[in-house]
């Protein structure tokens, strides 16, 4: 079936650090994947659609400059959390929409990566 | 605007009993619903789908929703859960290519 990839999946990093999180689709192109977050016990938040070459389209309130999205290639996308603060500190879910019948695409989520920002 | 409503955020059951976790929906157009499965410290797993067709969907572990357009519903199902049911179960829907998501329901599956 389809796979979705993250990496990492923990990481722990300073305040004012940056910190890179890559979303690959391991057996199909993706011209299009989503970033979302999620809180504890809290359901997942859009954050962004992030589109193949060219720019990602972000939901109302999420800091453009705050969360870039790069999506490199047809498999890649990549969030990047830049200057990280503990209030950032959550669970970052890609997922990627495969093509199938009737043009109906399905969503493929990644494992999620777990951040937490000292 | 499309929502996602899921009317329980707890469901505490015993192993073998059946199970029913509510969702509905509102919208304007023609929608698409999902119910996705996340196991501790995991990502979101598709449970089952309704595009279009059947009302009726099964996933391949005994879980089931039925499409109800009249009370706009997408409830899930399972006459008999298992301890490894344990997980929290989001609803969604989806409009163009965005998916919305409910708040989730935490079913607890006691011995």
């Amino acid at each position: 079936g389809a796979v979705v990839s993250q990496h990492p999946s923990r990481v722990i990093c300073k305040s004012g650090t940056s910190v890179k999180i890559e979303c690959r689709s391991l057996d199909f192109q993706a011209t299009t994947m989503f970033w979302y977050r999620q809180f504890p016990k809290q359901s997942l938040m859009l954050m962004a659609t992030s589109n193949e070459g060219s720019k990602a389209t972000y939901e109302q309130g999420v800091e453009k400059d705050k969360f870039l999205i790069n999506h490199a290639s047809l498999t890649l996308s990549t969030l990047t959390v830049t200057s990280a603060h503990p209030e950032d500190s959550s669970f970052y879910i890609c997922s990627a929409p495969r093509p199938g019948l009737a043009g109906k695409d399905t969503q493929y989520f990644g494992p999620g990566t777990r951040l937490t920002v000292l | 605007a499309q929502s996602v409503t899921q009317l329980d955020s707890q469901v505490p059951v015993f192993e073998e009993a059946p199970v029913e976790l509510r969702c509905n929906y509102s919208s304007s157009v023609s929608v698409y619903l999902f119910w996705y499965v996340q196991y501790p410290n995991q990502g979101l797993q598709l449970l089952l789908k309704y595009l279009s067709g059947s009302t009726l969907v099964e996933s391949i572990n005994g879980f089931e929703a039925e499409f109800n357009k009249s009370q706009t519903s997408f409830h899930l199902r399972k006459p008999s859960v298992h301890i490894s049911d344990t997980a929290e179960y989001f609803c969604a829907g989806q409009n163009t290519d965005k998916l919305i998501f409910g708040t989730g329901t935490r079913l607890q599956v006691f011995p």
